[in-house]
């Protein structure tokens, strides 16, 4: 069965102040990797899709990689406002995801 | 990607009582979920909202309990049937399938309160 674990659980950062979320992730064959933010009230955004090992995506202070058995999505000097929960899910059958458990990121001024 | 509209967005029920929240995609989609969350804590899958047949329910989840429509690509109904304290929760549905890779797309929630 696919395991996802994200670490930490919640991350309290200092504006400005660069770090990385982490993704570790057990499946029977990689078939890519999503990252999704969540607001306070809020259904998950859509963030980025990772399809294979040694991809990156950016957005804006984000930047999101995959090796073979982990993604780390990478913040550069955040700002409050990406202060939310972000989860990382790895594709299953039929379309549906297993998601993991999220890491809860705080971004002081 | 495709924009996911629910309702209602909260709700305050009785026990026993039933409610239907409905999901509404403003694209077709392939594929239509229903999950839920609870405060401070990750998703639950509950069911795959299969259009216009039966849905596939995730383990420890019944139709009986979580009855599900889907009568087009569009649109979805879940309903929480005899509900107890326990179904007080946050209700998401996603839509997938619009890109090639099926990442999900999720409504706003319904946040529900039995009393």
């Amino acid at each position: 069965e696919d395991q996802v674990t994200q670490s930490p659980e919640a991350l309290r950062l200092q504006e400005g102040e660069s770090s990385s979320l982490n993704c570790s992730y057990t499946v029977s064959g990689l078939r890519g990797l999503f990252w999704y933010r969540q607001d306070p009230g809020k259904g998950p955004e859509f963030l980025f899709t990772l399809y294979s090992a040694g991809e990156e995506k950016e957005k804006e202070r984000l930047k999101a990689t995959l090796t073979k058995k982990e993604s780390f999505l990478h913040i550069t000097a955040p700002k409050p406002e990406d202060s939310a929960t972000y989860l990382c899910a790895v594709p299953r059958d039929a379309g549906k995801s297993t998601f993991g458990d999220g890491t809860t990121l705080t971004v002081k001024p | 990607s495709a924009v996911i509209s629910q309702k209602p967005s909260r709700d305050i029920c009785q026990r026993g009582t039933s409610l239907t929240i409905q999901c509404q995609v403003d694209s077709q989609v392939t594929m239509m979920f229903w999950y839920r969350q609870q405060p401070g804590q990750s998703l639950t899958l509950i069911a795959t909202a299969n259009q216009g047949s039966e849905a596939t329910y995730e383990s420890g989840f019944v139709i009986d309990k979580f009855p599900i429509s889907r009568p087009n690509l569009t649109f979805s109904t879940l309903t929480v049937s005899n509900m107890s304290p326990e179904d007080s929760s946050i209700y998401l549905c996603s839509g997938a399938g619009t890109g090639g890779y099926n990442e999900q797309f999720f409504g706003p929630g319904t946040r529900l309160t039995v009393l």
